[in-house]
């Protein structure tokens, strides 16, 4: 079955502290696997994607499949990083497969 | 702005009406996704239609229809509105419908049966 699972619902940071978002999938496959951010009261926006390994917003996420796991992580956290973050399976037909989200919060 | 825009933004409605939620993708995308999100169950895919085509469904209700029109506007289409139906609704669109193609979200249609 494919599935995304982001263990936690919320993680809570103080400005400046490293931060790691959690994301294991299961997909018997090659997978595509993407980081989508939802700022409040905004649209989902994509944040970065496993193939392009690049960094966004000083994001990184590093897809590792032996654990099949995407943790998305950032090595000093700003407010403006407060956000839900999704993480997110190509499950074929370029459907999207969902984990249940991540709310950042970062503290000042 | 994605380009992806949803129509209405707010819709409320009682218990056993229908309504409709449009969506019209980017400028030259040929794939939409519809997804639902609610509190307890997250972002859910409810289905996508390529270029006039059904190519993939996700967890949508029976009572739940779409379909991609030739302009390749989508609707989305709940009948027998139930109160867990109360969610946002959100539509998507790529160019290709398939592979490592970036995805383009609407705002969503907030649906609340009351």
């Amino acid at each position: 079955a494919q599935r995304v699972t982001q263990p936690e619902k919320l993680l809570s940071v103080f400005k400046g502290a490293p931060v790691e978002l959690k994301c294991n999938y299961s997909y018997s496959g090659s997978p595509e696997l993407f980081w989508y951010v939802q700022y409040s009261r905004q649209r989902l926006q994509l944040l970065l994607r496993h193939i392009s390994r690049e960094s966004i917003k000083g994001f990184t996420a590093d897809l590792n499949k032996g654990e099949t796991s995407f943790h998305l992580k950032k090595p000093f956290a700003q407010e403006e990083d407060s956000a839900m973050y999704y993480c997110a399976l190509s499950g074929g037909y370029n459907k999207l497969i969902f984990g249940a989200g991540t709310r950042l919060a970062v503290h000042p | 702005d994605s380009g992806v825009t949803q129509t209405p933004k707010h819709l409320i409605t009682a218990t056993g009406q229908r309504v409709t939620l449009r969506c019209s993708p980017r400028s030259g995308d040929l794939s939409v996704y519809w997804y639902q999100q609610s509190l307890d169950q997250g972002l859910q895919f409810l289905i996508q239609y390529y270029n006039g085509e059904e190519r993939a469904k996700g967890n949508i209700l029976e009572r739940f229809s779409a379909q991609q029109f030739p302009d390749l506007h989508s609707e989305l289409n709940l009948s027998s509105l139930e109160l867990g139906d109360s969610a946002l609704y959100f539509c998507a669109s790529s160019a290709t419908p398939t592979g490592n193609t970036e995805a383009f979200f609407g705002q969503g249609t907030r649906l609340t049966v009351v």
